[in-house]
């Protein structure tokens, strides 16, 4: 079954700099990789999603980046705000069929205003 | 309402007793999945159902049981609780298996 590593497992910047969050994953087949946002108390939320047919995808300050030969993706975070704080997953799944989303373990992003 | 809703919001419960969780999603979708969310061990699948009338165990089903007999409601059944099973329960829908998730507010849940 897939494999999902996600590091590091906690983030500590500064406001105004950039994060970046990575994972790996052993699917070859997998072509779709979410990446969910979840605050305290909350459950998670999409704030970004790729797939395979597509190396880089951007909405305002995050983007991600997928390298299908080496089998990971990447969450890039620009001009980190304090309300960025939370914790995030990445997950990779193959869509249709009964294929489920294998999650990575979160990381724990904080930004120090 | 909008989305998924889980109830309730949390609960307390004896050890060796019976508890269902209840959820709810009313954007029609097919497949719904239940995950148990503890402390450095992330999201882990517990069942899921690609559609109605159908379900499959995920990685930690032990202890728990679902059901889907119509389309909008998934509830969880722990039929004996116990201690282990203390944590975050979150139910989640897609329109697909394996594409986008829509997870609920979360049910804490504690076992004594």
């Amino acid at each position: 079954g897939e494999n999902v590593e996600q590091h590091p497992s906690t983030l500590s910047v500064q406001e105004g700099d950039s994060a970046v969050i990575k994972c790996t994953y052993s699917d070859s087949a997998s072509n779709y990789f979410p990446w969910y946002k979840q605050e305290l108390g909350k459950g998670p939320q999409l704030i970004i999603d790729i797939r395979s047919n597509v190396g880089e995808k951007k909405d305002q300050r995050i983007a991600v980046t997928l390298n299908k030969t080496a089998k990971h993706f990447s969450l890039h975070i620009t001009e980190t705000q304090p309300e960025d704080s939370a914790v995030y997953f990445c997950a990779a799944s193959e869509t249709g069929g009964s294929y489920i989303p294998t999650f990575g373990r979160g990381t724990s992003l904080i930004v120090h205003p | 309402i909008a989305g998924i809703t889980q109830a309730p919001t949390s609960q307390i419960l004896a050890a060796g007793r019976r508890m269902t969780l209840r959820c709810t999603q009313d954007m029609r979708h097919n497949a719904m999945y239940w995950y148990r969310q503890d402390l450095g061990l992330g999201l882990r699948l517990i069942h899921y159902s690609n559609t109605a009338g159908t379900t499959g165990k995920g990685e930690v089903p032990d202890g728990y049981s679902v059901s889907r007999a119509n389309t909008d409601d998934f509830p969880l059944t722990l039929a004996s609780a116990v201690p282990s099973q203390t944590s975050v329960y979150f139910c989640a829908s897609s329109d697909a298996a394996g594409a986008l998730q829509f997870f609920g507010p979360g049910t804490r849940l504690t076992v004594l």
